[in-house]
Parts: structure tokens; C-alpha cells; sequence
């Protein structure tokens, strides 16, 4: 099945240390959208990717990074995690910017 | 201005029964919808969702039904297991930022 798929599920980073979560999706999607997801909650968007284009949200921390190599794949680096980026980190492709989003599962992260 | 909401906090079903959870949103740009089921001392999970181009969305025992004239969607659990037991949030997003609106949530009780 087509699908999109966050590996790891669960990661724990030490502080300070770097850290990449991956993205995977086999629907060919133009645009991958990472979102980052704490405790109670909404979803904030850190940035998307509309096929090679990279698109920043304003209040996004320069800490983290993001690359798209190529079409099935986005990785999400955080340079240097802090306690505070404990998170649920959430990737998702839509065909189209606004419309039909796939999500993948999230991959929960711990700083220790 | 809350634009998504949960007017039931809490819902409490039989093990084995229907349970119906709802939500309303006021905003028709929004054009993609979520549920997210969340166990205490963690975060939301997603669980569900439907894009506004349809009407139902299906898996496995949990299906969601969005009305968009009512601008009403709803998660319908078949059969309630008591491992369902948990607060649902209803979350929309804005075709023109792509930022969720969640809703306030319902705690399911089976």
C-alpha cells in the first residue's frame, strides 16, 4: 500500500547531540510537510518542501534543518536538541499544496 | 473564537457498542480533517482522517463521516474495546496556512 512512513517511532537523543528523523512516502507527492507536535498541543508546522522548493515557516528555530534528496524521501535534522524540542515530530505529503494530506505515524522524541 | 468544537467532554459507552464522538467547525476553508486519540502522559497520535472531498473515510473499526453542508464531521468507533478509552481530539486544517485547529477534545470512556 502506498503510504508514508516515519522511522524511527521512538528516538531518544541526548542534549546537544545531533539528531535526523526520516521520511518516507511511496505516493510521489510533490510536497512533504514536517510539523512538530508537544504535549496537549496543536501541530505547528516547521516547513515544507513543494518538490525541491524549500519553505520555511517564519518562527521556525534556525536549529533545525531540513533535506529532500529526493522526491520519496525528507529528513528533519536537529542540530543541537534541547529539552524543550521533546516532541512528537510529524511528517505528511499532499499531491498538491492544500489539499489530500497523508500522514505518516510521527516519531516521538526524547532529550535526555 | 473557538473554530472547531467538541461540545461533549466526555462519553461513556459499553464494551462492544457503537461510540459516536462529534465535532462542528465554523470555517469553510478549512478542507482536511483529523482525529487524534490521546492515552494520558502522552502525546496526541494520529488516528484517523478525511480531506473534504469526501464524505467517509474507513478503517478498520473506526470510520469518519463529514457532513460539509453542517459542516459537521464525526468518528464512529465499531465495537467500542475498553483500550479505546481515551481523550479524542477533533483537528482541522486551514487550506491557506496548512495550520491545524484542534477542538477541545472528548474523553471516551468503554
Amino acid at each position: 500500500d502506498a503510504m508514508v512512513i516515519q522511522n524511527p517511532r521512538y528516538q531518544v537523543t541526548q542534549f546537544g547531540k545531533p539528531v535526523t528523523l526520516s521520511c518516507s512516502q511511496t505516493l510521489n507527492h510533490n510536497v512533504m510537510y514536517w510539523y512538530q507536535q508537544k504535549s496537549s498541543q496543536a501541530p505547528k508546522l516547521l516547513f515544507h518542501y513543494y518538490d525541491k522548493d524549500f519553505n520555511n515557516e517564519a518562527d521556525t528555530p534556525d536549529n533545525f534543518q531540513s533535506r529532500r534528496p529526493n522526491t520519496s524521501f525528507c529528513f528533519l535534522d536537529i542540530r543541537s536538541p534541547g529539552l524543550g524540542d521533546a516532541a512528537m515530530y510529524l511528517c505528511a505529503t499532499s499531491r498538491d499544496t492544500g489539499v489530500g494530506y497523508t500522514f505518516g505515524s510521527g516519531t516521538r522524541l526524547t532529550v535526555v | 473564537d473557538q473554530q472547531v468544537k467538541q461540545n461533549s467532554p466526555s462519553l461513556s459507552v459499553q464494551e462492544g457498542r457503537i461510540s459516536i464522538l462529534n465535532c462542528d467547525y465554523t470555517n469553510s476553508m478549512f478542507d482536511y480533517f483529523l482525529w487524534y486519540k490521546k492515552y494520558p502522559a502522552e502525546g496526541p497520535t494520529f488516528l484517523i482522517s478525511i480531506s473534504s472531498i469526501k464524505d467517509k473515510n474507513e478503517d478498520g473499526r473506526f470510520t469518519v463521516f463529514l457532513n460539509k453542508s453542517a459542516k459537521h464531521l464525526s468518528l464512529h468507533i465499531v465495537p467500542s474495546q475498553p483500550g479505546d478509552s481515551a481523550v479524542y481530539f477533533c483537528a482541522a486544517i486551514d487550506s491557506g496556512t496548512y495550520k491545524y485547529i484542534f477542538g477541545t477534545g472528548t474523553r471516551l470512556k468503554v
